[in-house]
């Protein structure tokens, strides 16, 4: 099983449609947990960064935590045709020298 | 404007041949990474530093090599012992290790002639 699993899309969503995109992992120690959003051809921009369990938003984003369940999710509200791209999830324990595991991506296709 | 510049945008590599990738940032981290990402999968850590001088392999480091001879600038060199290159090489830098977010530059696509 991988550390982090994302399922990889494509996603194809209406404009102005509600998506969801999650991710599940198996080390119960992670602790910090990141939304990433990359272009093609460009690196990853970073969009969330949580704590813990909780919710937390961001203009037309929202990023939840469930650590109970191992499952985090990226909702994206009211989505434009700029935000096709390949979302990361990337999780870490947080310890001094703790690497960062990053998901594959979900690739996503907002239609005008 | 601060960030991470990666340079070149494109190489392209004979056989036997050393390449080096260039990673400059102005951000003032103390931490800098090289990922590497192919499609379908996920960002695979080659080497990472959390300071100057200092540097750690990550899980794919075979075949590459870097220095962090200066705060800002982190080079990597892919070296002809590394028999599958081809890729999309991404740094990073955070201002501590752990779980800080890390900010990346926009890579370097790397190819075999």
């Amino acid at each position: 099983q991988k550390e982090v699993e994302q399922d990889p899309g494509p996603l194809s969503v209406p404009e102005g449609a509600i998506v969801s995109l999650n991710c599940t992992y198996s080390n119960s120690a992670f602790q910090y947990f990141m939304w990433y959003r990359q272009y093609s051809r460009k690196g990853p921009e970073l969009l969330m960064y949580t704590y813990s369990s909780g919710n937390k938003e961001d203009g037309r984003f929202t990023a939840q935590v469930d650590k109970s369940s191992k499952y985090i999710s990226l909702f994206i509200r009211d989505s434009q045709p700029s935000d096709s791209a390949t979302y990361l999830c990337a999780m870490s324990e947080g310890t001094s020298y703790d690497k960062v595991i990053f998901g594959p991506g979900t690739s996503l296709s907002v239609i005008p | 404007d601060g960030g991470i510049t990666q340079s070149p945008k494109y190489l392209f590599r004979k056989e036997g041949q050393n390449v080096t990738l260039s990673c400059e940032q102005n951000l003032n981290h103390d931490a800098m990474y090289w990922y590497r990402q192919d499609p379908g999968q996920g960002l695979r850590l080659i080497y990472y530093s959390q300071i100057v001088n200092d540097f750690q392999k990550g899980d794919i480091a075979e075949g590459y090599s870097v220095s962090r001879e200066k705060k800002e600038s982190f080079p990597l060199t892919v070296t002809s012992a590394q028999k599958n290159p081809t890729a999309f090489y991404l740094c990073a830098s955070s201002i501590g290790g752990g779980g800080q977010p890390q900010h990346f530059g926009d890579g370097t696509r790397l190819s075999i002639l």
